[in-house]
């Protein structure tokens, strides 16, 4: 089982301030999806990385993979309220059969008025 | 469109009583996938079928665990007997063919043994 470690774990921060949190690994990935998850529901896809150095938007939202396909970031730009939840990453390898997804632990966002 | 429904929302059950969890995924999707998520080990992959054939089963926790897919629509998680280590929230997802990692989940079930 490749592993995913996310950092930080926890984040309180006031609306209108930028962030970044990390996903990083020992093992390649395939492909690298970041999912965001709010209480009481279930993981909702924002992104799949495939390609080393990439790089994606999503309104405020940027996610890069790293170019050794190892590592990747999220970064938001003036977080909203909205923002908050449970942010995961999960990637596919090469040496895994097929599309089983391993999860990081992920890193839970407070976004504050 | 409907997404991933899955039922009971919610279930409390005694220890060593059956559970079974059901899951309809979208409609034309081609993967189907179970997880468990807790606080201790987060989401974890239990099994995952294709055209309604199991691929992976190798996050199945023991015997107690059985997962079928009778047709395109419909897949059942089975938990005989329940434990209390088996107090968690399972999610089902599917996804469609040739993006079998990207996944869209159910809301999921909320399982308490007790």
């Amino acid at each position: 089982t490749q592993l995913l470690e996310q950092s930080p774990q926890f984040l309180s921060i006031q609306e209108g301030e930028n962030l970044t949190v990390y996903c990083n690994s020992s093992s390649v990935f395939s492909s690298l999806q970041w999912y965001r998850q709010e209480p009481g529901e279930g993981p909702v896809l924002l992104v799949t990385v495939v390609t080393g150095g990439e790089v994606k938007k999503l309104k405020r939202l940027t996610f890069q993979f790293g170019d050794a396909r190892k590592d990747s970031s999220l970064h938001i730009t003036a977080a909203q309220p909205g923002d908050t939840g449970l942010y995961l990453c999960a990637g596919t390898s090469n040496s895994n059969s097929g599309y089983a997804l391993n999860f990081g632990k992920g890193t839970s966002l407070l976004v504050t008025p | 469109d409907a997404g991933v429904i899955q039922s009971p929302r919610h279930e409390v059950t005694e220890m060593g009583q059956e559970v079974t969890l059901r899951c309809k995924p979208i409609s034309g999707h081609d993967y189907l996938f179970w997880y468990r998520q807790t606080m201790m080990r987060g989401l974890e992959l239990l099994i995952y079928f294709n055209n309604n054939v199991p691929i992976d089963d190798s996050g199945m926790p023991e015997d107690r665990f059985s997962a079928k897919m009778p047709n395109a629509s419909f897949s059942t998680l089975k938990i005989q007997p329940s434990e209390p280590r088996d107090s968690a929230v399972y999610f089902c997802a599917s996804s469609p063919l040739g993006r079998g990692y990207e996944q869209y989940f159910g809301p999921g079930t909320r399982l308490t043994v007790t």
